[in-house]
């Protein structure tokens, strides 16, 4: 298996546009998570999906972000508009489902470092 | 409430010197543990893990044991290399009954620098 592949690895943007990222995650896996990681606030789970259906998005920040999962095979998250305070790392991960081995284990993506002017 | 406390960082060491970077915890029950490490420009991985008291989880050198009587698993490397540098962090998963990772709960991260 190639592993969680996330899209683009890097974004450079303007306030105010609006920046896709996407996850393909790990076949089989039925959770699909997207976390955020900065220097100030370190690792935070913004949304996670199990078997496709959003479970928790009390982690999103407000409602210029938006996720979707519209089939098994891939995820987006959306900000619209950007703002400089969105630039961090965002990271895609995937899991088993509970109860198959290695259930409690994240595998991450390479990560989407999106930089907001 | 579940919560992870790992030492802070940055640690530097020079190669070959020996590490240790702690974490305690806070948990009801018996956690599954891990330590996950994040090269330079990469993902968090799964570094080693265990899921019960006095377990021992090893790889690529490094050890942690699980010590429910200090509520600890701290990390341990007999001889760092330049390569070990990066952000480790120290994570649970609640135990019982439809543990899943959507409950995994990561410390802060400790950045590690070896000189050569």
């Amino acid at each position: 298996d190639a592993g969680v592949i996330q899209s683009p690895r890097h974004e450079v943007t303007e306030m105010g546009q609006e920046v896709t990222l996407r996850c393909k995650p790990i076949s089989g896996h039925d959770y699909l998570f997207w976390y955020r990681q900065t220097m100030m606030r370190g690792l935070e789970l913004l949304i996670y999906f199990n078997n496709n259906v959003p479970i928790d998005d009390s982690g999103m920040p407000e409602d210029r972000f938006s996720a979707k999962m519209p089939n098994a095979s891939f995820s987006t998250l959306k900000i619209q508009p950007s703002e400089p305070r969105d630039s961090a790392v965002y990271f895609c991960a995937s899991s088993p489902r509970q109860g198959a081995p290695g259930a409690n284990v994240l595998t991450f993506g390479a990560g989407s470092r999106l930089t907001v002017l | 409430g579940n919560s992870v406390t790992q030492m802070e960082g940055p640690v530097t060491l020079s190669e070959e010197a020996f590490l240790t970077i702690n974490c305690t915890y806070t948990a009801t029950g018996y956690p599954s543990l891990f330590w996950y490490v994040q090269y330079p420009g990469e993902g968090l991985q799964l570094l080693l893990k265990a899921t019960k008291a006095d377990d021992k989880g090893s790889n690529k050198g490094f050890e942690a044991t699980y010590r429910k009587e200090t509520t600890s698993f701290h990390l341990e490397k007999g001889s760092v290399q330049v390569s070990d540098s990066a952000v480790y962090f120290c994570a649970l998963s609640p135990s019982g009954q439809g543990s899943s990772a959507s409950k995994i709960i990561f410390g802060s991260g400790t950045r590690l620098s070896i000189r050569p």
